[in-house]
C-alpha cells in the first residue's frame, strides 16, 4: 500500500529566504506527483504536476523534483513571501489505480 | 468555467441523521472522488467514480454512499450521521483514462455531528 510522508510538519522561515518542502513515497511505481496549495479554510490549488518521466517543473518561484527511484520529491520555493503561507500537499498516484494518495503536509508560515 | 462546485459549504448534523453532500463539475471529466480530511492525516478517499453508473470505494467508505447519473454530478451520502464523519469533504475531477492529468478539487463542505 502506497504511503506518503512529508517532512517538516510544519516551518516557519523569515521573509526572503530560500526553502525545500520535502515529499516521500513507498512504492516508486507512479503516474506522476502533484503539489498543492492549502490556505486555511479553503480548498486545494494545484501548484505542479510532475509525471513519472520528469525529473522536474518549474512554475514562477517554485520548483518541484522528482527522484522515482528514492520515492522522493522536493518543492522549492525560491525568495519566500508572507504570502506563501500555507498548508502545502503532495499527492502519488499510482500505477495500480486512478487515484490520488496524499501526504499529510508541511504547514509553511513566512515571517514579515 | 465553474470548476468543481460543492454544496453546502456548511453543515450541522445530529447523530444518526442523514444527508447527502452535492458535487458538481462543468468540464466534461469523466473521473470524479470524494475525500475526507481530516487533523494530521492528509486527505484520504472515500469513493470515487470513473464514469457515469461506474463507482468504487476508496480507502475509508463505511458509512457513506454514492452513485454517479450522469457525468456533471457525483452526490456523497451520510446513511446515518456519526460523530466520527465530522470532518471536511472535498469533491474532485479530473479526465478518466489518462492518469498522467491533475485533479481539480472543489471548495470543500465543513461538516459538524453532534
Amino acid at each position: 500500500k502506497q504511503e506518503v510522508t512529508q517532512i517538516p510538519a510544519a516551518l516557519s522561515v523569515p521573509e526572503g529566504e530560500n526553502l525545500v518542502l520535502n515529499c516521500s513515497f513507498t512504492d516508486s511505481a507512479i503516474y506522476n506527483l502533484q503539489w498543492f496549495r492549502q490556505d486555511p479554510g479553503k480548498g486545494l490549488t494545484s501548484l505542479l504536476l510532475i509525471q513519472s518521466s520528469q525529473r522536474e517543473q518549474t512554475s514562477g518561484r517554485l520548483n518541484a523534483s522528482l527522484d522515482k527511484s528514492s520515492g522522493r520529491s522536493t518543492l522549492y520555493i525560491a525568495a519566500s513571501q508572507p504570502g506563501d503561507s500555507a498548508t502545502y500537499l503532495c499527492a502519488v498516484r499510482d500505477n495500480y489505480g486512478q487515484n490520488f494518495v496524499f501526504g499529510p503536509g508541511t504547514r509553511l508560515s513566512v515571517l514579515p | 468555467n465553474a470548476g468543481v462546485t460543492q454544496t453546502p459549504k456548511f453543515q450541522v448534523l445530529k447523530t444518526g441523521q442523514s444527508m447527502t453532500l452535492q458535487c458538481a463539475q462543468d468540464m466534461n471529466h469523466e473521473y470524479m472522488s470524494w475525500y475526507r480530511q481530516d487533523p494530521g492525516m492528509g486527505l484520504r478517499l472515500i469513493h470515487y467514480s470513473v464514469g457515469a453508473g461506474i463507482t468504487d470505494q476508496g480507502e475509508v467508505p463505511n458509512g457513506y454512499n454514492v452513485s454517479r447519473s450522469t457525468t456533471e454530478d457525483f452526490p456523497l451520502r451520510l446513511l446515518s450521521a456519526a460523530p466520527s464523519q465530522t470532518s471536511v469533504y472535498f469533491c474532485a475531477s479530473s479526465p478518466s483514462g489518462v492518469q498522467t492529468y491533475e485533479q481539480y478539487f472543489g471548495p470543500g463542505t465543513r461538516l459538524t455531528v453532534t
